[in-house]
């Protein structure tokens, strides 16, 4: 099973570049999410998805676009990349019916 | 003031010891309650879920006090490989949820 699969693992951006991080599920989980951890901030929501053509702002969305074309698919895009865009982004997934999170092994980023 | 809040620790303790963790949330609408556990530069996962009328899991025991909105996980007889951080989670509308800062556990030999 794949579950929730994230690319890239790692990535360093220079300030201005733009980005994508890819997620997607195979487990056909309504609610989508992505998520930034910095040091003694916890997981911080970023956007969010109940479904395809649905997307919400979490707490902390500036900077950021995200899209959901289909039920899999929730990529987040950078703009344009800033150092304080550096952190650890965590995807997840998980059923309306059963709102247990899975998680992404998360993406890496540094913006120098 | 956060919607999810707990002691960020560290909780540094010796191997057989009883820890407890404690968080509150804001939220008197929150639907569901979990404990999650994250590793080290790893994802978080799913440690238990927290039912009203407590549960327990192995070692673990997790309770809920909705009028009081406070969550607990009590971890007894600590094993090394329990050390991690701890996060608590509470889930505000069908799968939206909120993450506090994490407890970070560090069990000693």
């Amino acid at each position: 099973n794949a579950g929730v699969t994230q690319t890239p693992k790692f990535q360093v951006l220079k300030t201005g570049q733009s980005m994508t991080l890819q997620c997607a599920q195979d487990m056909n989980h309504e609610y989508m999410s992505w998520y930034r951890q910095d040091p003694g901030m916890g997981l911080r929501l970023i956007h969010y998805s109940v479904g395809a053509g649905i997307t919400d702002q979490g707490e902390v969305p500036n900077g950021y676009n995200v899209s959901r074309s289909t039920t899999e698919d929730f990529p987040l895009r950078l703009l344009s990349a800033a150092p304080s865009q550096t952190s650890v982004y965590f995807c997840a997934s998980s059923s309306f019916g059963l709102p247990i999170a899975f998680f992404g092994q998360g993406t890496r980023l540094t913006v120098v | 003031r956060k919607e999810v809040e707990q002691d960020p620790g560290p909780f540094n303790v010796p191997e057989g010891a009883t820890v407890a963790f404690n968080c509150t949330y804001s939220n008197s609408a929150s639907q569901s309650f979990f404990w999650y556990r994250q590793d080290c530069r790893k994802e978080p996962k799913l440690l238990m879920s927290v039912y009203s009328s407590g549960n327990e899991d192995g070692r673990f025991t997790a309770q809920l006090n909705r009028a009081s909105q406070y969550i607990s996980l009590l971890i007894r007889d600590s094993k090394l490989s329990d050390s991690a951080t701890y996060l608590c989670v509470v889930d505000n509308q069908g799968g939206k949820l909120i993450f506090g800062q994490g407890t970070e556990l560090s069990v000693k030999p």
